[in-house]
């Protein structure tokens, strides 16, 4: 069973910032989160990752709190395109492979 | 460089039928994974391979299986197809099986009739 719980679904302005929660409480210590995105029909997209440190790369930065029971993603600048589906994955380390349990995701809604 | 491929891109089949799906993972990559997605269950994993070797198996049924050759192209093989097979199949790369990106193709649209 996925170990993350997301909202269903958000809307965002178009320019705005969209904040995706994710809620992990159960993480372990060796355990990374991870958020994927999936636009309609399309495979996943890998956005971004961390342990527990913020991280930032070209398209979101990640916010995990300091007990790590739970992170943010953030798109700085939503556009039309970002409509998609978001995953937060929490995942094993180095020992856990490549297997990635998804959960129901946060269905993300960007209006013009 | 190339991305994930995964061959064919759309399949109809018949019940009772067996499948194969195609994937070749991104150039240097040697982890692949397999994914089946539908609207009722989301995704979910049904195994990888590093190597040639299966690491991680998913909770499906013995008829499918998958295999990885020495180039890390990698089958899976679906056998006496069900209705409910029907779903979109999708393969991610990674570089290692270690915590690295995994890199997802467009995935094959099986339609089980």
């Amino acid at each position: 069973d996925a170990k993350t719980t997301q909202p269903p679904s958000m809307d965002c302005a178009e320019g705005r910032a969209a904040n995706l929660p994710c809620n992990h409480s159960t993480i372990s210590g060796n355990e990374y989160v991870y958020w994927y995105r999936q636009i309609h029909s399309q495979g996943p997209q890998y956005i971004i990752h961390g342990l527990k440190n913020n991280e930032t790369n070209e398209m979101a930065s990640l916010i995990i709190t300091e007990d790590r029971k739970s992170s943010t993603l953030i798109l700085p600048h939503a556009t039309l395109r970002d409509t998609a589906v978001y995953y937060c994955i929490v995942r094993v380390g180095p020992e856990g492979g490549g297997k990635l349990i998804f959960g129901q995701g946060t269905e993300l809604s960007v209006k013009p | 460089k190339a991305g994930v491929t995964q061959t064919p891109r759309y399949l109809i089949k018949t019940r009772g039928q067996q499948v194969t799906l195609s994937c070749s993972p991104i150039s240097g990559h040697r982890s692949v994974s397999w994914y089946q997605q539908t609207p009722g269950q989301g995704l979910q994993f049904l195994f990888e391979y590093f190597s040639e070797t299966q690491r991680n198996k998913g909770n499906f049924p013995g008829r499918f299986s998958g295999r990885q050759f020495s180039n890390s192209r990698s089958e899976m093989n679906v056998s006496t197809l069900e209705l409910g097979d029907s779903a979109l199949y999708l393969c991610a790369s990674s570089l290692s099986a270690l915590n690295t990106e995994a890199f997802f193709g467009q995935g094959t649209r099986l339609t089980v009739v």
